[in-house]
């Protein structure tokens, strides 16, 4: 079975740091690109960053409000990408959800199977 | 960023109805286009990708059309377990954004 299955949430302050992990099994997770959305309480979803599969670079892009406080990586080794987020701030509450985004051309065939989500608090 | 317009956002129906949803880009995104289906405090589901292919094991009531800047979501006869919150996505330019989302309730 195709699964994905994060880890890592909880109550944190603000300031402080977490990394959540996302561990994938049922499929060749090298060959896909990883990404992070997130649902904050009562809200819509929003994309979060994602990293592209070394076959394509393994680089990664960002949403603006993230940008060099998150970061995403991943070790195909153990088929888990990262989610280490850094200098939290209240409004990052939220649930996170990791993705399977793409294989590759023509990156249309996207963001097929979700995990099960883990909350972040963000709270003094 | 590419704004993507959906509405309505909530809408009651019936049974049976046909309901439509529509998301729009505020530039060209070709094809690429998700919809999602949401139920309470559970995980987001893809129902449609390419803008029209329909995931696999979505019942064909579900059907998604559009390309360049206008999408549609159509679900031919409403059922009881389609009752969600759906949101479109559009993945052609960083960042990739959502829709608000269109809630679908019982009327």
């Amino acid at each position: 079975e195709v699964q994905l299955v994060e880890s890592g949430g909880g109550l944190v302050q603000p300031g402080r740091s977490l990394r959540l992990s996302c561990t994938g099994s049922g499929f060749a997770f090298g060959d896909y690109a990883m990404g992070w959305f997130r649902q904050a309480p009562g809200k819509g979803l929003e994309w979060v960053g994602f990293i592209r599969s070394k076959a394509y670079g393994g680089t990664s892009e960002y949403v603006a409000s993230v940008k060099g406080r998150f970061t995403v990586s991943r070790d195909d080794s153990k088929s888990i990408a990262y989610l280490q987020m850094n200098s939290l701030k209240t409004e990052d509450t939220a649930v996170y959800y990791c993705i399977r985004v793409v294989m590759g051309p023509p990156w249309l065939d996207a963001f097929d199977i979700w995990g099960q989500g883990t909350m972040v608090t963000v709270s003094s | 960023d590419i704004q993507m317009t959906q509405s309505p956002s909530a809408m009651s129906a019936s049974v049976g109805d046909r309901v439509t949803i529509t998301c729009r880009a505020s530039q060209g995104i070709a094809n690429f286009l998700a919809w999602f289906q949401q139920k309470p405090g559970k995980v987001p589901k893809r129902l449609i990708y390419a803008a029209s292919s329909l995931q696999s094991g979505v019942p064909s009531r579900f059907s998604g059309s559009g390309s360049g800047t206008e999408f549609t979501l159509t679900i031919s006869s409403l059922q009881s377990e389609d009752f969600a919150t759906y949101y479109c996505l559009q993945h052609n330019g960083y960042p990739w954004t959502f829709g608000h989302g269109t809630k679908v309730e019982i009327k």
